[in-house]
């Protein structure tokens, strides 16, 4: 059962474009979204979170939407560098659930000069 | 550098044998969790331990177990290895027990190759 999905598992941006990446999820008990980035050969590394109070938050040039009602969120890059390309994982958790964040399956962001 | 710690990075072994992943957290944090990244899956949580006691199981086998020490640094015991184990083992750790509002902070992984 694939709580979180990640239904693109690749994108390809121009540099300086914005990049949009996508997450789906089916628990409506889930109230804390993550995005994690992971270059290869090493840990995913936290991006940018937002609580389900919200419906945006945004660190420079990172913006997370989420849309509770359709249990979608998105990460907006922009602009999008060469140094984006990454894999992008999206996670999600509960307080009163198990306390284990629910990755999705990834998506691999491809910045093209 | 996140500041958790794993080892080995790389490890080959043979179907059946035995293999134990260590994982040191980040300075002060009490919770460790283990991940699994298979080649067609995205990471799978496995178990997390919050100050020496299991806290939360995910899709962890039987046939492999974990442990945090009084020292706070965790090991995950993989036995009976069959070929899908070959993935990577993500180790993670967080200041507090609960998730909520807080960030989780991962190692470099340890590489298992089961041949």
């Amino acid at each position: 059962d694939q709580q979180v999905k990640q239904n693109s598992p690749s994108l390809s941006v121009q540099e300086g474009r914005i990049s949009i990446l996508n997450c789906d999820y089916t628990n409506s008990m889930f109230d804390y979204f993550l995005w994690y980035k992971k270059y290869p050969a090493e840990g995913p590394t936290f991006l940018i979170s937002i609580s389900s109070i919200k419906d945006k938050n945004e660190d420079g040039r990172f913006t997370v939407f989420l849309n509770k009602s359709a249990k979608h969120l998105s990460l907006h890059i922009v602009p999008s560098q060469p140094g984006d390309s990454a894999v992008y994982f999206c996670a999600a958790n509960w307080v009163q659930g198990a306390q284990k964040l629910v990755f999705g399956q990834g998506t691999r962001l491809t910045i093209n000069p | 550098d996140s500041g958790v710690t794993q080892t080995p990075k790389h490890l080959i072994t043979a179907t059946g044998q035995r293999v134990t992943l260590r994982c040191s957290p980040r300075s002060g944090d009490l919770s460790v969790y283990w991940y699994q990244q298979s080649l067609d899956q995205g990471l799978q949580f496995l178990i997390q331990y919050y100050n020496g006691e299991e806290r939360a199981k995910g899709n962890i086998l039987e046939r492999f177990s974990a442990q945090q020490f009084p020292d706070l640094h965790s090991e995950l015991n993989l036995s009976s290895l069959e070929l899908g184990d070959s993935a990577l083992y993500f180790c993670a750790s967080s200041s507090r027990a609960s998730l909520s509002g807080n960030t989780i902070y991962f190692g470099e992984g340890s590489w298992l190759t089961v041949v």
